[in-house]
């Protein structure tokens, strides 16, 4: 299976709102409302940010926000910060029973 | 607190072995499946191998599947990847997560080189 097709990279301004897009197929993101989405900072652990398309774990922020439509899933931050400026990969799980990743988006806060 | 702690990683030989442990503190081990997943140099995330609470299922990623062995000690909490005939290819940071869907808490990762 091929990885979910993310933008290798998106930026922003302090404040502004992004988007970054995670494409798979009907037998991954279209099959199931299991996308999940993960923050990284080089050198750290990946921390998971949004699952099931749109429920965020306790203690994220408000303003990381997931939804759906077709087989492209989307993750939105509003109000973006410095501190935002990671990788961001998307999973979703497959007709299979196995999880599958997206290419990674590097988002820049300019 | 979860705690996940990988080690074991190292520089190897094409063809050779390595074991890579995940010791896990802070949550009921034994009620959750463990995952693996890597990150190549430059490249997104892959999913590796994930493993039941009870050792009953695993399952693996066509990629690995046939040389990589994936089992757990819930009396030590502690998850293992078995990796044999490595190939220049599974070079890459291996990060132990404990649940399968979603990926909820990771560790910081070990490092495997693949290399002559």
């Amino acid at each position: 299976q091929s990885a979910l097709t993310q933008p290798a990279s998106v930026s922003g301004s302090p404040g502004q709102s992004i988007a970054i897009s995670c494409t798979g197929t009907s037998s991954d993101v279209g099959a199931y409302d299991y996308v999940s989405w993960y923050q990284h900072h080089p050198g750290k652990a990946p921390k998971l940010i949004i699952y099931y398309v749109t429920d965020r774990p306790s203690g994220v922020s408000n303003r990381f926000s997931g939804s759906k439509s077709g087989n492209t899933a989307s993750l939105t931050i509003s109000g973006l910060q410095a501190e935002d400026e990671a990788d961001y990969h998307c999973c979703s799980y497959t007709l299979s029973n196995t999880p599958l990743f997206g290419t990674g988006t590097k988002v820049t806060v300019l | 607190e979860v705690q996940l702690l990988e080690s074991g990683g190292g520089l190897v030989q094409p063809g050779g072995s390595l074991r890579l442990s995940c010791a896990a503190s802070g949550f009921t081990f034994s009620g959750h499946d463990m995952s693996w997943v890597r990150q190549a140099p430059g490249k997104g995330l892959e999913w590796v191998s994930t493993i039941s609470g009870r050792a009953d299922s695993t399952w693996y990623a066509d990629s690995v599947k046939g040389r990589f062995t994936v089992s757990r000690d819930n009396a030590k909490t502690t998850v293992y990847m078995q990796m044999n005939s490595l190939r220049a290819e599974d070079t890459a940071v291996y990060y132990c997560a404990k649940d399968r869907n979603p990926l909820t808490t990771w560790g910081q990762g070990t490092l495997v080189i693949v290399s002559s």
